[in-house]
């Protein structure tokens, strides 16, 4: 569906504990993003990708880490989650031409940190 | 920092009634705004852009440079509307492109039967 698929759709973790999201498209676009979605946050990038290895910081990435080793896959890693990361993750992709910069969304990924 | 503002969380109205949900930008020049909606239960989707001018599901958005806004409008809310709105826009980076796509904290619209 819509070409983006995330994994795993739930998770239940212990604090302290790596985590890593995955995030996969078959649309072959150039820009990749992790969002997370919280209640009176509304949706806050974490981090982006506008190509192969080329990543960059977004508003709330303290504590995150990505990584883009190939066009289709986009990773997100919490090294040592925490309780105020328990959130819904929502991976984006777009091809990010002006005029044609839509977001695509996955279906998002709920993470439970306890 | 290049920013829109969406000032309400909740917005109650009844069935048939207009409908406006608030979106402010901060930034001059030419932006480019989306409206996007995430129905109980769905992915976040696109509703529109101000560059298309167009209408979906009856909801239409005016980009106003005077005041800086770019409202979500429907005259006669239905049942169905009742979903999570978020205004959008990718800013143009130094290079002059789009890159990240930063989005405001989103309204509830609750229509009530």
């Amino acid at each position: 569906d819509a070409g983006i698929t995330q994994s795993p759709r739930h998770k239940v973790t212990e604090t302290g504990t790596p985590v890593t999201l995955r995030c996969h498209q078959t649309e072959n676009h150039r820009y990749m993003y992790w969002y997370r979605q919280d209640p009176g946050h509304g949706l806050r990038l974490i981090h982006y990708s506008y190509g192969v290895k080329d990543t960059d910081k977004g508003e709330v990435s303290d504590g995150y880490s990505v990584s883009r080793s190939k066009t289709e896959d986009f990773l997100l890693t919490l090294e040592s989650a925490t309780s105020s990361q328990t959130s819904v993750y929502f991976c984006a992709i777009s091809a990010g031409a002006p005029g044609a910069n839509v977001l695509t969304f996955g279906a998002g990924s709920r993470l439970t940190v306890l | 920092a290049q920013r829109v503002t969406q000032p309400e969380k909740l917005l109650s109205v009844f069935k048939g009634a207009p409908v406006e949900l608030k979106c402010n930008y901060s930034y001059s020049g030419s932006p480019e705004l989306f409206w996007y909606v995430q129905y109980s239960r769905q992915r976040l989707q696109l509703l529109l852009r101000h560059i298309s001018r167009e209408s979906i599901k009856g909801f239409t958005a005016d980009l106003n440079k005077g005041e800086t806004s770019f409202h979500l409008k429907k005259p006669f809310a239905q049942e169905e509307d009742s979903a999570m709105y978020y205004c959008a826009h990718p800013p143009r980076s130094r290079s002059g492109g789009y890159q990240k796509v930063t989005f405001g904290t989103g309204t509830k619209l609750q229509v009530i039967p």
